[in-house]
């Protein structure tokens, strides 16, 4: 079975500083994943994505992903951390249910804090 | 309206009302999803829908009832809930294609509806 461990359900990092946002999977075949953000009072949003190929991906709002197979990791990182990145962000890995349907495993989410 | 939208945003209700929940996406997908967002536990997967067949049902108890009469539209019938089913449920729509696995798709979701049970 697929799970996601995302470390620290809280950071906190100063305006300018480098985000780094921490996810483990596991997974019993080669994963697609993904990171979310959530705004409040809002639902998530794709922020970048992981499948096949170049093992960097590079999302939206300068945010960015290494996919480390040998570390079973994923982490997010954006170099400048800005006031308008405070958010919750959710780390996710898909897979096959049960049932048939190709289905998104998530993490227990991260609340970003961005220190003025 | 643009992507996925959720009625109403807000919703308290008694142990014995009935209420019902709406989405409605304007993408053009092919299956919808009712998650539910409780605090310091990950999304959980409650219904899936493709081509307006429910295809997944993650052990939800029967005081959920889900229903979606058309691809664009998904319910989620409420009755005789108890205060632990207080949350945020969101609404996902994609776009199913055949292929397998190799074809996923990313999920659009929508604001969510803040359910709270007394």
């Amino acid at each position: 079975a697929q799970s996601v461990t995302q470390l620290g359900s809280h950071v906190s990092v100063s305006e300018g500083a480098l985000v780094l946002l921490r996810c483990n999977y596991s997974s019993s075949v080669p994963p697609y994943l993904f990171w979310y953000v959530q705004y409040p009072n809002q639902g998530l949003q794709l922020l970048l994505k992981y499948t096949t190929g170049a093992t960097l991906v590079k999302g939206i709002n300068g945010f960015e992903a290494e996919f480390k197979k040998s570390e079973t990791s994923f982490h997010l990182t954006k170099p400048s951390a800005h006031m308008s990145d405070a958010a919750e962000y959710f780390c996710a890995v898909s897979s096959l249910s049960n049932f048939g349907n190709e289905k998104l495993t998530f993490g227990t989410g991260t609340r970003l804090t961005i220190i003025p | 309206e643009t992507g996925v939208t959720q009625t109403p945003r807000h919703l308290v209700m008694g142990m014995t009302n009935k209420k019902s929940l709406k989405c409605e996406q304007h993408l053009g997908h092919n299956a919808m999803y009712w998650y539910k967002q409780s605090a310091k536990k990950p999304l959980e997967l409650m219904f899936v829908y493709n081509f307006k067949e429910q295809t997944e049902n993650n052990s939800v108890p029967s005081r959920f009832s889900p229903e979606c009469p058309n691809s664009s539209h998904l319910f989620l019938h409420l009755h005789t809930l108890q205060p632990e089913d207080s949350a945020l449920y969101l609404c996902a729509s994609s776009l199913m294609t055949s292929g397998g696995f190799s074809s996923y798709n990313e999920q659009f979701f929508g604001p969510g509806t803040r359910l709270t049970v007394l």
